[in-house]
Order: structure tokens, then C-alpha cells, then sequence
């Protein structure tokens, strides 16, 4: 099972709301990873998360706050998010983040989100 | 910091044909890992190819090969025998040998022909 999942796929929210984006791996994998990718962009690294503890803030605003209850799980809560805030939002992970190896990253299909 | 170029924003081939999309990087890092990752219209990236820069020989994944050119920082991906699954955006991607923070290049668009 090389699947990483997230839900849900669409999401719209008003500036005033809190939503939660949740991510699911069950891989074993011990990173998981935050990505914001804008239309026709690359992928912007936000968090890392490495056993359970985070190890990359990218400088996000804290609108944006991630948590990691488990090994298996990762979400990302939202609250009083601005519409350029509107973005793909994707979840990876990969067996482990250390130097010196080359940890493939799973990536899973996104949640699209949209502030209004 | 490392910055990752894919100076072709599209690119077109004809089924079956070969095509080839170049990615240039930048970095006074001596080793370091790099990949070709693909995302198709569906959205879910899946990786394509890796390299580490330590190997001289170019890695090969079935129609997939690269040219890694370490001293002109140049990593091509080489599609051969195109097929339309291959229609996707193409992303290089740069990652540091310390850490597992990875940069994209801003990705090419191929389109393949019928």
C-alpha cells in the first residue's frame, strides 16, 4: 500500500470559519509533510512533521496550524484564512527524514480549497 | 539557497516519439539528491526518477533516463516511446543530502499528440 490519502477533496470556507484538512498514511512512514501549491506553481513547502514532532515551519501564518496526533495522521487546522489563501493543498510522506538518504516522497491527491 | 530552473513552460511530442525536458539547478553543495516528479490532471504527484549526485551513471526507469551533467548543474529527463498517459506537468525537483527539504523548478507542461 503506497497510498497516501486526504480529505476531503473540496473544501470552501468564508474568512470567519475553522476547518480542519486531514492527511492518512499507512506506510509506516515516520515524515509527513505540508505543501501549498497555487494554480500552475510548484509546490511550496509549509511543515515537515518527523516523528511526530515538527521539524520544518516554513514561516507559515499562524491561520495555518498543524498537528500530528500519530505516526499514521496529519492534519491541518485553518481559521480566519484570506482568499489568497485559495490553493491545492498536499500532504506527503516518506519512510523517514535524515540526512543522507533518498527518501522518496508519496504524495497524496490534494484537498482544493477555496475562501471566500 | 538552492534555486531549481525548467526554462520550457510546455512542451509537445508526437506518440512514440522522444522528448526531452531540460532542468538546471544551483548550489555550492557537493551532494545532493535530485527528481523528476510527475503530476497528471488528476492532481496526485508521483515520482518519476531520482538521482543521487554522487553516482556517475544517469539512472533509468523503463522510457525514463536522465542526463545528469553534475558539473553544468544540468538534469534533462529523456521520455522515450511517448504515450499519452506520459501528458502531465513535469516537476524537477533539488533535495539538500542534510535535510529532506525539497525544491521544485516551476514544472513543463507536456502535452503528447495522437
Amino acid at each position: 500500500d503506497t497510498e497516501v490519502t486526504q480529505t476531503p477533496k473540496h473544501l470552501v470556507m468564508g474568512m470567519t470559519n475553522k476547518k480542519s484538512l486531514k492527511c492518512e498514511q499507512h506506510m509506516g512512514h515516520r515524515a509527513m509533510y505540508w505543501y501549498k501549491q497555487k494554480a500552475k506553481k510548484p509546490p511550496e513547502l509549509m511543515f515537515v512533521y518527523s516523528y511526530e514532532k515538527l521539524s520544518i515551519n516554513e514561516s507559515v501564518p499562524s491561520r495555518f496550524s498543524p498537528e500530528c496526533p500519530n505516526s499514521s495522521l496529519l492534519n491541518l487546522h485553518l481559521h480566519a484564512l484570506q482568499p489568497e489563501d485559495s490553493a491545492l493543498y498536499l500532504c506527503a510522506s516518506s519512510q523517514d527524514w535524515r540526512a543522507g538518504a533518498t527518501y522518496e516522497q508519496y504524495f497524496g491527491p490534494g484537498t482544493r480549497l477555496t475562501v471566500t | 539557497a538552492q534555486t531549481v530552473t525548467q526554462s520550457q513552460p510546455e512542451m509537445s511530442v508526437q506518440e512514440a516519439e522522444t522528448v526531452t525536458l531540460s532542468c538546471t539547478y544551483d548550489t555550492s553543495e557537493s551532494d545532493y539528491y535530485l527528481f523528476w516528479y510527475k503530476q497528471p490532471p488528476s492532481r496526485q504527484m508521483i515520482l518519476v526518477i531520482r538521482q543521487e549526485a554522487y553516482k556517475q551513471q544517469n539512472a533509468t526507469e523503463n522510457r525514463f533516463s536522465v542526463n545528469f551533467q553534475k558539473a553544468a548543474k544540468s538534469f534533462s529527463l529523456k521520455i522515450s516511446d511517448s504515450q499519452l498517459g506520459d501528458a502531465a506537468m513535469y516537476f524537477c525537483a533539488y533535495r539538500s543530502y542534510n535535510n529532506n527539504d525539497m525544491r521544485f523548478g516551476a514544472g513543463t507542461r507536456l502535452t503528447v499528440k495522437p
